[in-house]
């Protein structure tokens, strides 16, 4: 399956700064890639689907504003939270579809708590 | 949206048990999958089901597609104490929007093990 890395793994800032988080497949040329967001205890929720090249598309509820995202190439997808504030913390995950419907190959996850 | 109802929501087990978790779902879905999240990490794709009624393995652990395609289960047998994680069933439903990569996610079944 594809490796997908993210970056940084952890991450604390204060209120109102905004966080770049990086991710990036290693071994695959991705056109699309996902991002995710677990609260703890609590499943995966699919915030949007970054497209290279162009307009990410983001789920219902999700800020698009809020929550940038840019896939300038076939391997790098960043999600920056504008003006992050405590209620944005959160373990936010990135994939990679596989070569099969429905797969999905994760990152490791970063860790974000807006103090 | 859809949803997975999956059970139970933990389990605690002995060293060399074996383990059954299910999701069932109001809706019919194409592709089952099952992950396994450690603490700090993102999911890993453990099995992915395609058929209904398909069958398949992956070591100790054995999952298979409700021929309803509304449910799927999960097996691990003999279980040992790094099978510790949170075990995930997704599902892609058949009203995807034309997406291969948009899942549904059950909200985990926490397993321990103790040696």
């Amino acid at each position: 399956g594809a490796v997908v890395s993210q970056h940084p793994s952890r991450v604390i800032c204060k209120s109102g700064t905004s966080v770049k988080i990086e991710c990036r497949s290693l071994d695959f040329q991705a056109t699309t890639m996902f991002w995710y967001r677990q609260f703890p205890k609590q499943s995966l929720m699919l915030m949007a689907t970054s497209n290279e090249g162009s307009k990410a598309t983001y789920e219902q509820g999700v800020e698009k504003d809020k929550f940038l995202i840019n896939h300038a190439s076939l391997t790098l997808s960043t999600l920056t939270v504008t003006s992050a504030h405590p209620e944005d913390s959160s373990f936010y995950i990135c994939s990679v579809g596989g070569t099969n419907t429905g797969e999905l190959f994760f990152g490791e996850g970063s860790r974000l708590t807006v103090l | 949206g859809q949803q997975l109802n999956q059970s139970p929501q933990s389990m605690f087990i002995q060293e060399g048990e074996d383990v059954s978790m299910n999701c069932t779902s109001s809706s019919i879905f194409n592709t089952w999958l099952w992950y396994k999240q450690e603490p700090g990490e993102g999911p890993v794709l453990l099995i992915a089901l395609y058929k209904a009624g398909e069958l398949t393995s992956n070591g100790r652990l054995t999952a298979q597609f409700g021929i309803t395609r509304k449910d799927s289960f999960l097996n691990i047998s003999a279980s040992i104490p790094s099978d510790v994680g949170i075990y995930f069933c997704a599902g892609q439903p058949i009203e995807s929007g034309g997406s291969n990569y948009k899942l549904t996610f059950g909200k985990g079944t926490l397993l321990t093990v103790n040696p």
